[in-house]
């Protein structure tokens, strides 16, 4: 399964856009990007996912480049529950197995 | 929708005592199950795979005949600990998914945290 890079973590501002960047380099042609959130002491949440459009639901938008190497997670407006650790996962096609890495901890301020 | 549930959320049992969490897909019908364990301020770690009438598999340095999974339906899957030690306390959560490719996405359960005394 290819690997993922994300900064250990980023502070934002609530109310504004919050933008997560994942390194994706070695992902394959048929490998998604899912994008899943843990706040703390509680099972992760699903945010959304893609394959090589970009994408948008109720949660967030991923914009993946288009060579598909990196992507990008916004949370339109930021608020303070959204303080949790994102995890960028490249799912294989065969099996389904995600391999969560040490992902992002956002922190929302006031 | 994809809701899935985990029960007990929380367990405190005596050292050799063995341990039954449930997982259950609430809204859809899984076909495969998967069980994590994550330890404090570390990530999730996959232990098995389970899909329904199937027996799991599980991941390199996991005992199979100590986490004993049963996926007996489309709807439930059992992590049972056996004989459980206190180095076995952790938080251990659950996912399904409709199906068994990259496209079927995993929703998690709420989590079961284990403390063995």
């Amino acid at each position: 399964d290819a690997k993922t890079t994300q900064p250990p973590s980023m502070d934002c501002a609530e109310g504004r856009a919050a933008n997560l960047p994942c390194n994706h380099s070695t992902i394959s042609g048929n490998e998604y990007v899912y994008w899943y959130r843990q706040i703390h002491s509680q099972g992760p949440q699903y945010i959304i996912h893609g394959l090589k459009n970009n994408e948008t639901n109720e949660m967030a938008s991923l914009i993946i480049t288009e060579d598909r190497k990196s992507s990008t997670l916004i949370l339109p407006h930021a608020t303070l529950r959204d303080t949790a650790v994102y995890y960028c996962i490249v799912n294989t096609a065969a099996g389904n197995k995600l391999t969560f890495g040490g992902g992002t901890r956002v922190l929302v301020k006031p | 929708g994809a809701v899935v549930s985990q029960h007990p959320s929380w367990v405190i049992c005596k050292s050799g005592t063995s341990v039954k969490i449930e997982c259950r897909s609430l809204d859809f019908q899984a076909t495969t199950m998967f069980w994590y364990r994550q330890f404090p301020k570390q990530s999730l770690m996959l232990m098995a795979t389970s899909n329904e009438g199937s027996k799991a598999t599980y991941e390199q340095g996991v005992e199979k005949d100590k986490f004993l999974i049963n996926h007996a339906s489309l709807t439930l899957s059992t992590l049972t600990v056996t004989s459980a030690h206190p180095e076995d306390s952790s938080f251990y959560i659950c996912s399904a998914s409709a199906g068994g490719s990259g496209k079927d996405t995993q929703y998690f359960g709420p989590g079961t945290r284990l403390t063995v005394l």
